[in-house]
């Protein structure tokens, strides 16, 4: 079935530098949605992309979903400590129908101030 | 303000009790999801329904059924809690996808989840 592989794992990171985590499919897809979790939290929707080569930003943060449509990123510029959490990135799943999602295993983003 | 609840946010089960997980969504939403969160596993769909009575399995069903008698309310249940199954569940509710060939999907809103422990 289909997998979606999300790099790093963890990232630590200094207050006020950059941050970027990347998520692979093994195949094709119509779309990707990006959430984060706040510790103890639960995922919150941030953005979904839909077209091949698309570019998206929310104040510091931009996304990229790749040409080919098999790839996208996370880009946090100048991290600030309300950044802290995991971010999840998710592909319409095979598992759950036609509405279901494949979430990546997620990159926890560690900020030292 | 949408908004998904969970029955509890803490649970304690000893191993073999049967448990249920409660999850209520007043968004009107037609799908429905139950998932579990492990560290190093992220999230793992394990049933979800599109309608009152209707369910699907997801990625890891076994040990796990699921009930939707209400649009509103989908319940987890394990009927024979094993320590395996020791971990955080989440709820979350979406639209209906619906039209053939449409390339978005509808986000998910999920719960606060529950964190379950089976000893």
């Amino acid at each position: 079935g289909q997998q979606v592989m999300q790099i790093p794992q963890y990232q630590h990171v200094q207050e006020g530098e950059d941050f970027t985590t990347y998520c692979n499919s093994s195949t094709t897809l119509s779309n990707i949605q990006w959430y984060k979790q706040r510790p103890g939290g639960h995922p919150v929707f941030l953005i979904q992309l839909v077209k091949s080569g698309e570019v998206k930003k929310q104040k510091r943060l931009t996304f990229q979903f790749g040409e080919a449509k098999k790839n996208s990123s996370l880009h946090i510029t100048a991290t600030q400590t309300t950044d802290v959490g995991t971010y999840f990135c998710a592909g319409p799943g095979t598992g759950g129908g036609a509405d279901g999602l494949t979430f990546g295993k997620g990159t926890h983003l560690i900020i030292q101030p | 303000d949408v908004k998904v609840t969970q029955s509890s946010r803490y649970l304690v089960k000893r191993t073999g009790e049967k448990v249920f997980l409660e999850c209520v969504q007043d968004m009107d939403h037609e799908n429905m999801f139950w998932y579990r969160q492990d560290p190093g596993l992220g999230l793992r769909l394990i049933y979800f329904s599109y309608d009152v009575k209707m369910k699907e399995k997801g990625d890891i069903p076994e040990g796990y059924s699921v009930s939707r008698e209400k649009k509103e309310r989908f319940s987890l249940i394990l009927e024979s809690a094993s320590t395996n199954q020791t971990s955080m569940y989440l709820c979350a509710s979406s639209l209906l996808k619906g039209l053939a060939g449409t390339s978005s999907s509808y986000e998910q809103y999920f719960g606060p989840g529950t964190r379950l422990t089976v000893t």
